[in-house]
């Protein structure tokens, strides 16, 4: 596609419950990254993933979270047993695999935990 | 740790004229890169600016530039002719590999 995309856009749910977030990455893009964004502050990095190599996950605040990126495209985060605290903007990124590259963002998904 | 700091949390400024948002760093790093994000409403992060640290030039992309003083690790961002819809949250953000590290933001707000 012409861009990143995620899925849903907004997420309400309640406590307790699992969600799953959805990142569709630029074609071609290899590095794909997730982070969180609470009200009013920066960005957070929560996993990154290059191709085939085994991802960083060394941003994941809890084993509640975690992230899968089925055959080298699509990726899935997945929050377990959601928290209040969950609540905030989820941010997808992809970039080509050179290390001046900018990154493409995604125009994330809103998550409301009740 | 590489860290990045934006003491400002908002700006304002009068349409038409230049603001400067300021944004220091923290590294051993030798070479890195540093980027200029916005942040509008829509939650659509757009890359303003992009400096390399090996360079001494100052990036310049049309009516953004930065002053980059790399011994100060300082890395602030000039907006000429502000328009309404540079209204944004704007965010420093420093890369030395694959992880980006990010400021707090400052939230620049367009005066009529």
């Amino acid at each position: 596609g012409a861009g990143v995309s995620q899925s849903p856009s907004n997420k309400v749910t309640e406590k307790g419950k699992d969600v799953e977030l959805r990142c569709d990455p630029i074609s071609g893009h290899t590095a794909l990254y997730w982070y969180r964004q609470s009200l009013g502050q920066g960005l957070e990095f929560l996993i990154y993933f290059q191709g085939n190599s085994a991802p960083d996950k060394s941003g994941l605040p809890s084993d509640r979270f975690s992230a899968e990126r089925t055959g080298g495209s699509v990726s899935t985060l997945t929050i377990q047993r959601t928290q209040q605290e969950d609540s905030a903007v989820y941010l997808c990124a992809s970039s080509l695999p050179l290390r001046g590259t900018r990154e493409f963002f995604g125009p994330g998904t809103r998550l409301t935990v009740l | 740790a590489q860290t990045v700091t934006q003491s400002q949390p908002e700006m304002s400024v009068q349409e038409a004229e230049t603001v400067t948002l300021s944004c220091t760093y923290d590294t051993s790093e030798s070479d890195y890169y540093l980027f200029w994000y916005k942040q509008p409403p829509s939650r659509q992060m757009i890359l303003v600016i992009r400096q390399e640290a090996y360079k001494q030039q100052n990036a310049t992309e049309n009516r953004f530039s930065v002053n980059f003083q790399k011994a100060a690790k300082s890395f602030s961002l000039k907006i000429s002719d502000s328009q309404l819809g540079d209204a944004a949250m704007y965010f420093c953000a420093y890369r030395t590999n694959y992880q980006l590290i990010w400021g707090a933001g400052t939230k620049l707000i367009i005066k009529p």
